[in-house]
């Protein structure tokens, strides 16, 4: 298994309160992303990070930020949260094998608004 | 822009018998194509990938998908089913965008599996 780790695991929160994810791996990968997880949707990109201090968009970043000052950590801050924000949070990194780029998940963050 | 289809949402199959999980994927070139697999609780654990050569390809657990680009297809089979095959199962194409592989994922099928 890759060496990825999230924490916290579960967090609940209340609305307008800011909330940092941290993702963590230990595989020294360049390519890291943040998902979130909601029912009848799949998995949408939040955010993605192509090395030290450089993140870019996904589809659902709005109120939602990143950092990545280190190799191995990958934050995701939610600056106010909102209910709309319950979800579970997945942070990925890419390795490039066999001419293609795949991705391997952590455990996932459940982070409830209320 | 990429997506993909899993018009299954939830699919109940006996404990031994054949399993065919659809997916239909929109990309404007020649996509990579993955099967994902989540129990409940977990992260997503990597099935098998596709991106060029052979079109049917084998993965972990016994299960293999088959490329079909002429019916815009990557369903992925399994000859006999395991009660522990019971979770949910997501498609996904990738792209490479700029400086990194960003994956577009489908609404995922869930496997029910009755003894």
């Amino acid at each position: 298994d890759a060496g990825i780790t999230q924490s916290p695991r579960h967090k609940v929160t209340e609305t307008g309160t800011p909330v940092t994810l941290r993702c963590h791996q230990t595989e020294n990968h360049r390519y890291m992303y943040w998902y979130r997880q909601d029912p009848g949707h799949g998995l949408r990109l939040i955010h993605y990070s192509y090395g030290v201090k450089d993140t870019d968009k996904g589809e659902v970043s709005d109120g939602y930020s990143v950092s990545r000052s280190k190799t191995e950590d990958f934050l995701l801050t939610l600056e106010s949260a909102t209910s709309s924000q319950t979800s579970v949070y997945f942070c990925a990194i890419s390795d490039y094998r066999d001419r293609v780029y795949e991705q391997y998940f952590g455990p996932g963050t459940r982070l409830t608004v209320t | 822009a990429q997506s993909v289809t899993q018009p299954d949402i939830h699919i109940t199959v006996s404990e031994g018998a054949s399993l065919e999980l659809r997916c239909n994927y929109s990309y404007g070139a020649t996509p990579y194509l993955f099967w994902y697999v989540q129990s409940p609780g977990q992260g997503l654990q990597l099935l098998l990938k596709y991106f060029s050569g052979d079109t049917l390809v084998q993965g972990i657990k016994g299960f293999e998908a088959e490329f079909k680009r002429s019916q815009s297809s990557f369903n992925l089979r399994k000859p006999s089913v395991h009660w522990s095959d019971a979770a949910e199962y997501f498609c996904a194409v990738g792209a490479l965008g700029g400086t990194a592989s960003k994956l577009t994922f489908g609404t995922g099928t869930r496997l029910q599996v009755t003894l």
